[in-house]
């Protein structure tokens, strides 16, 4: 499994961009990173997950560095209901495909 | 919404007891994924079940057990219960065609049934 580390809390302005980084230097060649968030003891939701190309989608983009050992979960305009704690995760390839949570980073996003 | 449907959302029980938690996992998923949630532990992986197999095993105690039945959806059973056991509990469900998200799938979380033992 591919170790992630991530800040533990960072700030953010109402409708700025929250750049949330991730390093995930141990990843594997066939190993997504994925991103979720959790809401306030809610459910863990799905933002995007990525290989080696970058992604984005209707909720953020993701950048990933060319030699995968760091990526950046980018969400453009950050709002009051973008506040939680932001898991990057990597999934093994062939364990299951369980998803292993670290501790992630507190984002506050504050107007 | 997810699409993944956990029951119950609170319960509340005492030490020695045994519950059943329910998970019905998103509409044409194989794969189901239990995860407890504790203050002091964060979001834990259990088990995971596919197609009616056990495919993975986390840090599941002996006391839980659960299973898959043929329509798919899953129920988590936690017996002899001690305070510790008190957590969240959250299902998850991921789509055929891999094993989950190690083949770039994506696994969609249930709103968690919420498990207090006094």
């Amino acid at each position: 499994d591919a170790k992630t580390t991530q800040p533990p809390s960072m700030d953010c302005a109402e409708g700025r961009a929250a750049n949330l980084p991730c390093n995930h230097s141990t990843i594997s060649g066939n190993e997504y990173v994925y991103w979720y968030r959790q809401i306030h003891s809610q459910g863990p939701q799905y933002i995007i997950h990525g290989l080696k190309n970058n992604e984005t989608n209707e909720m953020a983009s993701l950048i990933i560095t060319e030699d995968r050992k760091s990526s950046t979960l980018i969400l453009p305009h950050a709002t009051l209901r973008d506040t939680a704690v932001y898991y990057c995760i990597g999934s093994p390839y062939n364990q299951g495909g369980k998803l292993i949570f670290g501790q992630g980073t507190e984002l506050s996003v504050k107007p | 919404d997810s699409g993944v449907t956990q029951t119950p959302k609170h319960l509340i029980t005492a030490t020695g007891q045994r519950v059943t938690l329910r998970c019905s996992p998103r509409s044409g998923d194989l794969s189901v994924y239990w995860y407890q949630q504790s203050l002091d532990q964060g979001l834990q992986f259990l088990i995971q079940y596919y197609n009616g197999e056990e495919r993975a095993k986390g840090n599941i105690l002996e006391r839980f057990s659960a299973q898959q039945f043929p329509d798919l959806h899953s129920e988590l059973n936690l017996s002899s219960l001690e305070l510790g056991d008190s957590a969240l509990y959250f299902c998850a469900s991921s789509p055929p065609g891999g094993q989950g998200p190690g083949s770039g799938n994506t696994i969609y979380f249930g709103e968690g049934s919420w498990l207090t033992v006094v």
